[in-house]
């Protein structure tokens, strides 16, 4: 157990819809780190949080958005969805965010859009 | 930018064989290297890691050394066990950028 919890486990939803992604890091970390797994793209990062503010962003569609709140957890918002973005949603913590911080990832969030 | 390359898999391996998965990088800077494993079903786990260069992660039998004149993080194990099969990701960090640069992973199956 990572200590880093993601809620729901699975999501089905149709196109066009809006989903929210729920992340809750480990006690005592202020980073969140957003990634996204799919067979055609492998993992790739979306966004990056820490204390609170946006700090970097990766491959992240304008359709995808995401906050982190004053208790430290984070929600990735989708909207418009389209069947390309089914895929396994990642959160994953570190501590203050440096190049040698190790990330523990949650369980992910499996999103199935038909 | 960053990159992470890992060689091409399914590796299927019997138990007690040696295990050798390949992975070399290319990074602005300093990068910092790790090794991640995905059971089945599961999100990832930190497998090992190494800072600098010469630095020697391991963990659970698993190894990596961090390369810097060959650009490279090769994962090694003496002996598998069944329970070692699973998705291995090699990644890295690097300069101003704290998100992990993935590999496309390496599937692992060991059989009995």
């Amino acid at each position: 157990d990572s200590g880093v919890t993601q809620t729901p486990k699975h999501l089905i939803t149709a196109t066009g819809q809006r989903v929210t992604l729920r992340c809750s890091p480990r006690s005592g970390d202020l980073s969140v780190y957003w990634y996204q797994q799919s067979l055609d793209q492998g993992l790739q990062f979306l966004i990056q949080y820490y204390n609170g503010e946006e700090r970097a962003k990766g491959n992240i569609l304008e359709r995808f958005s995401a906050q982190q709140f004053p208790d430290l957890h984070s929600e990735l918002n989708l909207s418009s969805l389209e069947l390309g973005d089914s895929a396994l949603y990642f959160c994953a913590s570190g501590g203050a965010g440096g190049i040698t911080d190790t990330q523990y990832f949650g369980p992910g969030t499996r999103l199935t859009v038909l | 930018g960053n990159s992470v390359t890992q060689m091409e898999g399914p590796v299927t391996l019997s138990e007690e064989a040696f295990l050798t998965i390949n992975c070399t990088y290319t990074a602005t800077g300093y990068p910092s290297l790790f090794w991640y494993v995905q059971y089945p079903g599961e999100g990832l786990q930190l497998l090992l890691k190494a800072t600098k260069a010469d630095d020697k992660g391991s963990n659970k039998g698993f190894e990596a050394t961090y390369r810097k004149e060959t650009t490279s993080f090769h994962l090694e194990k003496g002996s598998v066990q069944v329970s070692d099969s699973a998705v291995y990701f090699c990644a890295l960090t690097s300069g101003s950028a704290r998100q992990l640069t993935f590999g496309s992973g390496t599937q692992l199956t060991v059989l009995p």
